[in-house]
């Protein structure tokens, strides 16, 4: 039973390149999560989707970010012309249920995106 | 005033002594208190949780929580190296928000052998 996969693991792009990050739940889990880690903060919530829906993203910054959790494959998170401000790593977390008190939700390893 | 205050140490135990780990916090309204533990270049990993005031025990981990001061801990008894990590406190408040964690920044913990 794999775990919660996220790709890539590192990726680096240049300023004004989009970044996509990638997150397969874990088997089961209808619900998706993206947190954001910045240098020397904690992990910040972004987004939280079902499949085909967006649930919160009050989160997300208003402008170059967006996300999606389609019928069929994984949750996309798009990062349009990033700036070095968006170095961070990215990690998404699944669960089976939205209450979260009740059933865990289980993170990824991550994608540690370097803009340069 | 940052909702979740934790202090990043780093903190340095030998093996075998007792780890308190602690967060504050400000947002009245969070209701849900857990730990997780996060390896370097890993995701976090759920350690424990609680709802209320009180203590709470797992093996070697005691989670404590004190909503009248706005105050959380975890003891680790009996540390041992694979211990060493980040220990991150969440929060989240009553309803039906409760998956939106709110993370403190860490305390990065090493336990010498």
């Amino acid at each position: 039973n794999a775990g919660v996969m996220q790709n890539p693991r590192h990726l680096v792009r240049r300023r004004g390149q989009e970044a996509r990050l990638r997150c397969s739940p874990m088997k089961g889990h209808s619900h998706v999560y993206w947190y954001r880690q910045l240098p020397e903060e904690g992990l910040k919530f972004m987004v939280y989707l079902q499949k085909e829906n967006i649930i919160d993203e009050s989160g997300m910054p208003k402008e170059r970010f967006s996300a999606e959790f389609p019928k069929e494959g994984p949750s996309i998170l798009r990062i349009q012309q990033v700036v070095r401000g968006d170095s961070a790593a990215y990690f998404c977390a699944s669960s089976h249920d939205a209450t979260l008190m009740n059933t865990e939700a289980f993170f990824g390893q991550g994608t540690r995106l370097t803009v340069v | 005033q940052k909702e979740v205050e934790q202090d990043p140490g780093p903190l340095s135990v030998p093996e075998g002594a007792i780890v308190s780990l602690n967060c504050t916090y400000s947002n009245s309204a969070f209701q849900y208190f857990m730990w997780y533990r996060q390896y370097s270049r890993k995701g976090p990993e759920l350690l424990m949780y609680t709802y209320s005031s009180g203590n709470k025990e797992d093996g070697r981990f005691t989670a404590q929580v004190d909503k009248s001061s706005k105050y959380i801990s975890l003891f680790i008894r009996d540390s041992q190296p694979s211990d060493s990590a980040t220990y991150l406190c969440a929060m989240s408040e009553r309803g039906g928000s409760n998956y939106k964690l709110t993370f403190g920044k860490g305390t990065l913990l090493t336990v010498n052998p």
